[in-house]
């Protein structure tokens, strides 16, 4: 699986648009990239994926660039709930499973009153 | 409402005793993983198993061990618990293969301290 990288931290002011950016410049043409988030003192969350269309859901909104070498997670109203640990992760969606998934650190999102 | 249930939120143990964490899904998934999760260091995965009696070995495997008689429950052990193995453990399951198996539903987490 492709490699990412996230900034550790980021803030962003209630009410305004965060935008998180996950780099994944080694990408290969069948991984996908799946965005999760943790909050604090629970387990982690799906939130979307995407292979290099963008894509919205209820939760965010996922901007891939053309060349799949970087995607943005887009929460557009930021709230105090949104503060939490967010996770870029690339993957291959195996055929017959066997497949593990990796974490890595992902960025700190405080959303600031 | 998908649910995964882990068996404890909090463990207190000795060093040296063996221990058990539960984990059950009501999602009929066929891959369970089992992570911890340290400051600094994210998710590592320890085991996953993508079918009853199978299993696999993930970044972390030394000094755990796991079972997955039923397709519903995935057991993480610990043979002899060593004080580096203080942690929080999470439980995650989802489907076998294609995009959805990327979708991993969690657990809320047990916190084990090994004093």
């Amino acid at each position: 699986d492709a490699k990412t990288t996230q900034p550790p931290s980021m803030d962003c002011a209630e009410g305004r648009a965060a935008n998180l950016p996950c780099n994944h410049s080694t990408i290969s043409g069948n991984e996908y990239v799946y965005w999760y988030r943790q909050i604090h003192s629970q387990g982690p969350q799906y939130i979307i994926h995407g292979l290099k269309n963008n894509e919205t859901n209820e939760m965010a909104s996922l901007i891939i660039t053309e060349d799949r070498k970087s995607s943005t997670l887009i929460l557009p109203h930021a709230t105090l709930r949104d503060t939490a640990v967010y996770y870029c992760i690339v993957r291959v969606p195996p055929l017959f499973g066997n497949e593990k998934l990796t974490f890595g650190t992902g960025t700190r999102l405080t959303i600031i009153p | 409402d998908v649910k995964v249930t882990q068996s404890s939120r909090y463990l207190v143990k000795r060093t040296g005793e063996k221990v058990f964490l539960e984990c059950v899904q009501d999602m009929d998934h066929e891959n369970m993983f089992w992570y911890r999760q340290d400051p600094g260091l994210g998710l590592r995965l320890i085991y996953f198993s993508y079918d009853v009696k199978m299993k696999e070995k993930g970044d972390i495997p030394e000094g755990y061990s796991v079972s997955r008689e039923k397709k519903e429950r995935f057991s993480l052990i610990l043979e002899s618990a060593s004080t580096n193995q203080t942690s929080m453990y999470l439980c995650a399951s989802s489907l076998l293969a294609g995009v959805k198996s990327g979708e991993l539903f969690f657990g809320e987490g047990s916190r084990l301290t090994v004093l």
